[in-house]
């Protein structure tokens, strides 16, 4: 079945680092590739998204590319700031149906 | 805005109780979901709805019910609470069609059964 693998954490980053967050993903089709971020406390957010291969989400500074050669989606950035410091899903949702189907967090903190 | 609220940010509740979970939105969505999220196993999908009056299984819903009497209200129910239903719970609604792909969540309920 259709599935998300990411790296696991905890992230620790020093202000200004790079990020990098990998994910792959198993799915028959061509599934559409979601990040979505969850602050503390709150539910989760949709941070990008990108529905067909070799696009390439942005949002925040974050940027995704949906590699369909190597079934992979990882979420990047330049340069991280304290506020960046959240818990990081990778999700997708299979061409066939409705279900998301989630990885399981990467937790990502940002020391000054 | 999207909002989707959900009844309470936390619960605790006794081995046995039986457990209501109430999650409304506001953006006339049709689709409603309840996962639960717990560490090192990410969001596990337990129901969903598509309209008024229909459920569907997701991959964890033994122990669970659930009720869409109103399109913008979906309720999750423990029938008798269980130390292994301790957990976060987080429902998320989207609209049908091609936007179907954004689901918009609630703040979650943490929940603890002694």
């Amino acid at each position: 079945g259709d599935s998300v693998t990411q790296m696991e954490g905890p992230v620790t980053l020093s202000e200004e680092a790079f990020l990098t967050i990998n994910c792959t993903y198993t799915a028959t089709g061509y599934p559409s590739l979601f990040w979505y971020v969850q602050y503390p406390g709150e539910g989760l957010q949709l941070l990008l998204k990108a529905t067909k291969a070799d696009d390439k989400g942005s949002n925040k500074g974050f940027e995704a590319t949906y590699r369909k050669e190597t079934t992979s989606f990882h979420l990047e950035k330049g340069s991280v700031q304290v506020s960046d410091s959240a818990v990081y899903f990778c999700a997708l949702l299979s061409n066939t149906g409705n279900q998301f189907y989630f990885g399981t967090g990467t937790s990502l903190t940002v020391i000054p | 805005d999207v909002k989707v609220t959900q009844s309470s940010r936390y619960l605790v509740k006794r081995t046995g109780e039986k457990v209501f979970l109430e999650c409304v939105q506001d953006m006339d969505h049709e689709n409603m979901f309840w996962y639960r999220q717990d560490p090192g196993l990410g969001l596990r999908l337990i129901y969903f709805s598509y309209d008024v009056k229909m459920k569907e299984k997701g991959d964890i819903p033994e122990g669970y019910s659930v009720s869409r009497e109103k399109k913008e209200r979906f309720s999750l129910i423990l029938e008798s609470a269980s130390t292994n239903q301790t957990s976060m719970y987080l429902c998320a609604s989207s609209p049908s069609g091609l936007a179907k792909e954004t689901q918009y969540f609630g703040p979650g309920t943490r929940l603890l059964v002694l």
